[in-house]
């Protein structure tokens, strides 16, 4: 049952260029989503979120995008640098599923300097 | 800064034994959350607790599982009887109120090896 899917398991950016992270849902009653980092040896970190009222967030140099109708967001990273190097976990939750988020498999992000 | 920590960093245990996994939550939060992450697979859900008793809980957090906070600072997730299949990463999380917004601040994790 895999309601969050994130298709790719990794990606490289040269540094200054733009990472584009992309998430898949399944469940058309997630009206949340949150993007985490996660770096070895360390819990994930949230990034940044978004709700369904929303099709856009920005905070810095992460926008994320919601598009509803598809089902998809994905996460901006612009310029990369070789510190955002970690694995993004995108994660949504739901009004019935209370605090219960349900996590993509995860992409490993490679900034290359 | 205050963060959530996590104690043992790597558990290893014999299939059948019982295991205490340990948190200490961020002193002010109220909200506490356990995933686990098997190894290569996504993070998954297993329970939040709030006010001393169990709020939520997913498919996977069986009659083998329990949580606990026994003073004012420790959570603890405990099984009961380990299985092979119960290796993974279990982070613990915890958060300041239960509105969706909030964020759930996450451990290190604790890595599990059932053998």
């Amino acid at each position: 049952d895999q309601q969050v899917k994130q298709n790719s398991p990794s990606l490289s950016v040269q540094e200054g260029r733009i990472s584009i992270l992309n998430c898949d849902y399944t469940n058309s009653m997630f009206d949340y989503f949150l993007w985490y980092k996660k770096y070895p040896a360390e819990g994930p970190t949230f990034l940044i979120s978004i709700s369904s009222i929303k099709d856009k967030n920005e905070d810095g140099r992460f926008t994320v995008f919601l598009n509803k109708s598809a089902k998809h967001l994905s996460l901006h990273i612009v310029p990369s640098q070789p510190g955002d190097s970690a694995v993004y976990f995108c994660a949504a939750s739901a009004q019935n599923t209370g605090n219960q988020f349900y996590f993509g498999t995860g992409t490993s992000l490679t900034v290359i300097p | 800064e205050p963060e959530v920590t996590q104690t043992p960093s790597h558990q290893v245990t014999q299939m059948g034994q019982e295991v205490i996994l340990r948190c200490v939550p961020i002193s002010n939060h109220l909200y506490f959350y356990w995933y686990r992450q098997i190894l290569g697979q996504k993070v998954e859900f297993l329970v939040s607790f709030y006010n001393n008793e169990i709020s939520e809980k997913s498919e996977i957090f069986d009659d083998q599982f329990s949580v606990e906070r026994p003073d004012g600072s420790n959570f603890t997730l405990k099984i009961r009887s380990t299985k092979l299949e119960d290796s993974a990463m279990y982070f613990c999380a915890s958060g300041i109120t239960s509105k969706r917004l909030n964020e759930q601040f996450f451990g290190p994790g604790t890595r599990l090896t059932v053998l």
